[in-house]
């Protein structure tokens, strides 16, 4: 089955304390991103990736890295997590040929709380 | 900035009737996508209209694109209380951007 995964899907922690989202696909796709969805705000793109080791920043980078060692894993790392921070988290993927982006396939999202 | 811009914010209809949602945008596109969004799970995809395309239909959902207006409806058909949900259009430039979405209430 062609999905993206996230995990984990829930996690609560601390301000400081080092955390990784891992998101996976199995479609052999090109582009990767992450969102963060707050309320009132919609999705605002992260980081993406166009290819293996080809990431640039979204429109909301800080405070966050990505790496893209494998076609497969986009992992979202906070360094340093703060409470404004907490929030709703998607990683999606999609074949991306031409210049033009196709259908995004999402993951499940992973919600984060920081205290 | 958000280019995808979705009108109105809330709907709140009846089973059977017709929902439509507007998306306007800033600049040329490639092309426009619609997502839904059942509440706190991924957003799934609907449906893309390429920037020299009109229409495009989906069982009951029907999108226009007018690039002249710069906008997009996305009209769904007699509505059932399971598309109750949040509906964004995305928008390609050279980046994709979604809108903040227009969250649909369809009352059994």
């Amino acid at each position: 089955e062609a999905q993206v995964t996230q995990n984990p899907r829930y996690l609560i922690t601390v301000t400081g304390k080092k955390l990784t989202v891992t998101c996976s696909q199995n479609m052999n796709h090109e582009y990767m991103s992450w969102y963060r969805q707050d309320p009132g705000l919609g999705l605002r793109q992260i980081y993406y990736s166009m290819n293996v080791e080809v990431t640039d920043k979204g429109d909301v980078p800080e405070g966050y890295k990505v790496s893209r060692k494998e076609k497969r894993n986009f992992p979202l790392i906070l360094e340093s997590p703060s409470p404004n921070q907490t929030s709703l988290y998607f990683c999606a993927s999609s074949a991306y040929r031409g210049l033009v982006y196709n259908e995004q396939f999402f993951g499940p999202g992973t919600r984060l709380t920081v205290l | 900035s958000q280019q995808g811009e979705e009108d109105p914010q809330a709907l709140s209809i009846q089973e059977g009737e017709n929902a439509t949602m507007n998306c306007s945008y800033k600049t040329s596109i490639n092309n426009l996508q619609w997502y839904r969004q059942n509440s706190g799970r991924g957003l799934v995809h609907l449906i893309l209209i390429r920037s020299n395309e009109r229409e495009k239909h989906s069982g009951r959902l029907r999108v226009t694109l007018d690039t002249s207006k710069k906008s997009s409806s996305l009209l769904i058909t007699a509505s059932r209380a399971a598309d109750t949900a949040s509906y964004f259009c995305a928008t390609d430039t050279d980046k994709l951007i979604f809108g903040t979405g227009t969250r649909l209430q369809v009352f059994p």
